[in-house]
């Protein structure tokens, strides 16, 4: 696709629930990041993943938060037994290689994930 | 450790010129992206310094000095549409970029 969708758009949810975000980046882009904001914050970071693999997941809150990318181009942020401090955008984004390179993170929409 | 800070607003009028410093102290540094991000929008790739300087796009420019941990965003001839949170974030060679809680510009007519 021409740019990096991210679905749902908007989740509503109860405390407890299971949830699913997904992330389409662009293609062919090898690297994809997840990060969650806040209302009034930047971009907080949740995980890295270069092809399928994760780099870098030192930004997962704890492990109720999970992220798989099985083919190296979708990827799918899982969060359990959700709680009301889980309400946030979740921005995932992609670039071309990652790494220790220039390359630009494009930005998808976001989903806004509200737990009630 | 790691830290990144700006100034948490800034305030300017049409046809100005404004400045949002940025200074961090990042482990395995390896340069300084700009992205800026309007009310309910997602956040969008300004500029990146990977060497000391000045990089320069068209009314935006930003400067970096790595010996400083200091770099700047400089925004030229601001329009109203320039209101919006503006975030410096450093990269790691590892690949991985830190976002802080940006500065919110607010252009005046």
């Amino acid at each position: 696709g021409a740019g990096v969708s991210q679905t749902p758009s908007n989740k509503v949810t109860e405390k407890g629930k299971y949830v699913e975000l997904r992330c389409d980046p662009i293609s062919g882009h090898t690297a994809l990041y997840w990060y969650r904001q806040s209302l009034g914050q930047g971009p907080e970071f949740l995980i890295y993943f270069q092809g399928t693999g994760a780099a870098d997941d030192s930004g997962l809150p704890n492990d109720r938060f999970f992220a798989v990318r099985p083919e190296g181009s979708v990827s799918t942020l899982k969060i359990q037994r959700t709680e009301r401090g889980d309400s946030a955008v979740y921005l995932c984004a992609s670039s071309l290689q990652g790494g220790a390179t220039t390359d630009t993170q494009y930005f998808g929409p976001g989903t806004r994930l509200t737990v009630l | 450790g790691q830290s990144l800070e700006q100034p948490s607003e800034v305030t300017a009028v049409e046809g100005a010129i404004v400045q949002i410093n940025c200074t961090y102290q990042t482990s395995g540094f390896y340069g300084l992206s700009w992205y800026q991000q309007h009310d309910g929008g997602a956040p969008t790739f300004l500029s990146y310094n990977g060497l000391d300087g000045l990089e320069e796009t068209g009314r935006f420019s930003s400067f970096l000095s790595r010996s400083d941990s200091y770099g700047y965003l400089l925004l030229q001839e601001l329009q109203m549409k320039d209101s919006a949170s503006y975030f410096c974030a450093p990269r790691t060679t590892a690949g991985k970029s830190t976002f802080g809680d940006g500065t919110t510009l607010t252009v005046k007519p």
